[in-house]
């Protein structure tokens, strides 16, 4: 079965930090694009960035550029997102996603992140 | 204010037709593949219109997508109640060198 299982959501603090993982299974990890999409409380979807296969691309959407960081380790079929110096408006379910040309295929559940004080 | 435009909610009776407009620019729909997204509620998202028009396997031939120059329009017909949700637009903007959401329509089935 195709699964993409996100973890290491929580409440932190403003100016903060956080690692979310995402575990990818049933599908040719290592050869396939990934992407973070965030979905902040009551709002739209926001895609959030993506990384090439081999790690060598990676793209980000202004308002996290400089302050998170995407991720992979192909040998563990493993998708990351650094982010530091968080934000209250980075509040949010963040999905991982597999990225294909020109949509999102796969999509894992969702891990919460929270930032308050 | 989302790059790609779409009316904040449409609704239509069980078993009639809707569809929803997802309106960009050259820089965006024009130039790039669209895929529409159904977000039922608390659930992620799932994809069902991918390369503006195809379906992937198990979308059912009810849902179906077009593009026409910077427009692009998701249709649903034979609506069922179980179709209400959160429907998104998606590309990629290249002057932003990323991927964009539409705002998000809410589908009612009265």
């Amino acid at each position: 079965e195709v699964q993409l299982v996100e973890s290491g959501g929580g409440l932190v603090q403003p100016g903060g930090s956080l690692r979310l993982s995402c575990a990818a299974s049933g599908f040719s990890f290592s050869t396939s694009w990934m992407a973070w999409v965030r979905q902040a409380p009551g709002k739209g979807l926001e895609w959030v960035a993506n990384i090439k296969e081999d790690g060598s691309t990676k793209n980000y959407v202004d308002s996290v550029k400089g302050r998170f960081t995407i991720s992979r380790d192909n040998a563990k079929n493993s998708l990351y997102l650094q982010m530091n110096s968080l934000r209250v408006e980075d509040t949010a379910i963040y999905y991982c996603a597999r990225w294909r040309i020109g949509y999102m295929d796969v999509w894992g559940k969702g891990t919460t992140v929270t930032v308050s004080s | 204010q989302s790059v790609l435009t779409q009316p904040p909610s449409v609704s239509a009776a069980p078993g009639q037709r809707v569809t929803i407009s997802c309106s960009g620019s050259s820089s965006n729909i024009e130039n790039n593949y669209v895929s529409w997204y159904q977000q039922l509620p608390g659930t992620a998202p799932k994809l069902l219109i991918y390369q503006n028009n195809k379906r992937p396997s198990g979308i059912p031939d009810r849902f179906s997508g077009s593009k026409s120059g910077t427009s692009a329009t998701l249709g649903i017909t034979g609506l069922q109640t179980g179709d209400e949700a959160n429907y998104y637009c998606g590309t990629w903007e290249n002057s932003l060198s990323a991927w964009v959401f539409g705002g998000g329509t809410s589908l009612t089935v009265l």
